[in-house]
């Protein structure tokens, strides 16, 4: 399972963009790049996936490098709300489908 | 639909007890799995299952068995507590291929004393 590395914290003004970054530099080439975000000690919430394509939804941007080594997770107008965790995880494209959490990226939301 | 549903949501043991934490989905997801998250840490994979009958052991199995007896459970048993199980326990489930999310219960806080 590909391993990624994320920095440990980051802060963000309330209503600017947050970009998160993230560092998955053995990527297979069906391994899909998932980002997910734990607020408080919940259960951690889904944001976004993708392959290879950049992706968007209602709650974030995923921008992922031509060569798929690293990926940027974008939240377009950051919210006290989303002061939380966010992890990036390469989960694994045939068998067992694992998910291997790392540390993830505290970010900080500040008004 | 209630999602995953984690029970109990907070549990204190007595070293040497045993108990079952207990994990349902109404998804009909065939993938399940089990973490635990001691504090400042990332969440860590226990055991999983890829369907009823079938289960394998994660990163830190050791203290820990589980079952899978049908598709919408899928308990954690502790044989005998220690210390060193206290932690937050999250179980998930999903279905297979890597273009799936996954949905994760609201844990289990577990103390052992």
């Amino acid at each position: 399972d590909a391993k990624t590395t994320q920095p440990p914290s980051m802060d963000c003004a309330e209503g600017r963009a947050a970009n998160l970054p993230c560092n998955h530099s053995t990527i297979s080439g069906n391994e899909y790049v998932y980002w997910y975000r734990q607020i408080h000690s919940q259960g951690p919430q889904y944001i976004i996936h993708g392959l290879k394509n950049n992706e968007t939804n209602e709650m974030a941007s995923l921008i992922i490098t031509e060569d798929r080594k690293s990926s940027t997770l974008i939240l377009p107008h950051a919210t006290l709300r989303d002061t939380a965790v966010y992890y990036c995880i390469v989960r694994s494209g045939s068998g067992t489908y694992k998910y291997i959490f790392g540390t993830g990226t505290r970010l900080k939301v500040l008004a | 639909n209630a999602g995953v549903t984690q029970t109990p949501k907070f549990q204190v043991l007595k070293t040497g007890q045993s108990m079952t934490l207990q994990c349902a989905q109404d998804m009909n997801h065939e993938y399940m799995s089990w973490y635990r998250q001691d504090p400042g840490m990332g969440l860590r994979l226990i055991h999983y299952s890829v369907g009823a009958g079938i289960t394998d052991q994660g990163e830190v199995p050791n203290g820990y068995n589980v079952s899978r007896s049908t598709t919408e459970d899928f308990p954690l048993r502790l044989l005998s507590a220690a210390p060193s199980q206290t932690s937050v326990y999250f179980c998930a489930s999903t279905s297979p291929g890597a273009n799936t999310e996954a949905f994760f219960g609201q844990g289990t806080r577990l103390t052992v004393v």
